[in-house]
């Protein structure tokens, strides 16, 4: 089992939907969990992380975290052609204190106008 | 305030040849990373420097070395280049006490 999965992709949603991007995770000691955007040709960019069990919400992203079933999603409302990219879902994993990121494969998203 | 740098941004190889990726960074942070990105394998960790005179294996560190050469900068080397090394290079770096990490650009890097 990989450590951290990503649903499987690619994820096409009409413009004006909400995207739901999932992941789940192997290690239970994890703590943090993080939300990046990559365009294509460019390189990964933070936009939500989420250390505590609910929903944490920022503009029109939600990230929810269930720790007692290891997973963690991303909502995207109003979702808007800009948004079209491969969203990495990453986690804290090892137990260490440097911070060592694990990611998933990563769903791609198309938003179609 | 640059942030991440790397260069090259593109590199093609012959297999055996070898080559030096480097990355800067200017926010003074203590950890560093190199990862790779295959096609629908996410990112992985080919090694992480947590600070200064300090390195330490990832998750694929087989056919690479790296140095900390100082708290800006963190170079990547492959001795001798395999078509399997065809990949894009992330460098990050990531402050003390916090999680958040920070990427450069990227190296795409083709080896025939």
């Amino acid at each position: 089992q990989k450590e951290v999965e990503q649903n499987s992709g690619p994820l096409s949603v009409p413009e004006g939907a909400i995207a739901s991007l999932n992941c789940t995770y192997s290690d239970r000691g994890s703590q943090s969990f993080f939300w990046y955007r990559q365009y294509s040709g460019k390189s990964p960019e933070l936009i939500m992380s989420i250390y505590s069990n609910g929903d944490k919400e920022d503009g029109r992203f939600t990230a929810q975290l269930n720790k007692a079933s290891q997973y963690v999603s991303l909502l995207i409302r109003d979702s808007q052609p800009s948004d079209s990219a491969t969203y990495l879902c990453a986690v804290v994993t090892g137990g260490t204190s440097y911070g060592k990121l694990t990611f998933g494969q990563g769903t791609i998203l198309t938003v179609h106008p | 305030n640059a942030g991440v740098t790397q260069t090259p941004k593109f590199q093609v190889l012959k297999t055996g040849q070898s080559m030096t990726l480097q990355c800067a960074q200017d926010m003074n942070h203590n950890s560093m990373y190199w990862y790779r990105q295959d096609p629908g394998m996410g990112l992985r960790l080919i090694y992480y420097s947590a600070s200064e005179g300090t390195t330490d294996k990832g998750e694929v560190p087989n056919g690479y070395n790296v140095s900390r050469l100082n708290k800006r900068e963190f170079s990547l080397r492959l001795e001798s280049a395999a078509p399997s090394q065809t990949s894009v290079y992330f460098c990050a770096s990531r402050p003390t006490g916090g999680e958040t990490q920070y990427f450069g650009p990227g190296t795409r890097l083709l080896v025939l």
